[in-house]
């Protein structure tokens, strides 16, 4: 079983500047949401994906989009970068229904100079 | 307003040193408490699901257990490979969406 993947790992932009993210979902789940993390807190949720719209919105400005393609895998983009975009951004992926267990990726650290 | 604190921030425990961490939550409706592993720099890795008071699972030297106000996960003679952030989190419902709410976590450092 393929768990979630992120990529990619490590990001450098410059303030103003524009990017894309990008997560692969773990094989057999067809939800997706994002998180981001700053050092020393818990992840918070920024949005969530089902059959490729977006289903929920944490309290993240427009500037946040994102995007689900047929296969499930996902795309977070962020427009006009400030410096407190600087974060740890986690996509997780579950089965809908039920069972609502998130797995985590690894994550992709975005710093912004 | 959905909150969910955890206790201690920071926890040292000399090598099998048992003790708890805890989760205290303010939810309307608790639809699932999950607790996660986070090791620096990397993704939370689960470890528990509960979704009722009295409910129990372990897993190895971890024990987590829920009550109508808090969860805690109990470590018993931790390795310094315990050594991780715990991540405490509920399940709210916006929208039709999922969410995760976290807490802080609490460090868990586990000294030799």
């Amino acid at each position: 079983e393929t768990g979630v993947t992120q990529s990619p790992t490590h990001l450098i932009k410059t303030r103003g500047q524009q990017v894309t993210l990008r997560c692969s979902s773990q094989s057999g789940h067809n939800t997706v949401s994002w998180y981001q993390q700053a050092l020393g807190q818990g992840p918070q949720f920024i949005f969530q994906y089902y059959r490729e719209e977006e289903n929920g919105r944490g309290n993240f400005p427009p500037r946040f989009s994102g995007l689900q393609f047929p296969n499930y895998s996902s795309e977070l983009n962020v427009n006009a970068l400030e410096l407190d975009d600087s974060a740890l951004y986690l996509c997780a992926s579950s089965r809908s229904g039920v069972a609502y267990e998130q797995y985590f990726g690894p994550g992709t650290r975005l710093t912004v100079t | 307003e959905d909150q969910v604190t955890q206790s201690p921030e920071a926890l040292r425990l000399q090598e099998g040193e048992s003790s708890s961490l805890n989760c205290s939550y303010t939810v309307s409706g608790l639809r699932g408490l999950f607790w996660y592993r986070q090791d620096p720099g990397k993704g939370p890795e689960f470890l528990f699901t509960l979704y009722s008071a009295g409910e129990e699972k372990e897993k190895e030297r971890l024990k987590a257990t829920l009550t109508k106000k808090e969860s805690f996960l109990h470590i018993t003679a931790p390795k310094p490979e315990d050594s991780a952030t715990y991540l405490c989190a509920v399940i709210i419902s916006s929208g039709s969406a999922r969410q995760l709410t976290f807490g802080s976590g609490t460090q868990l450092t586990v000294l030799p």
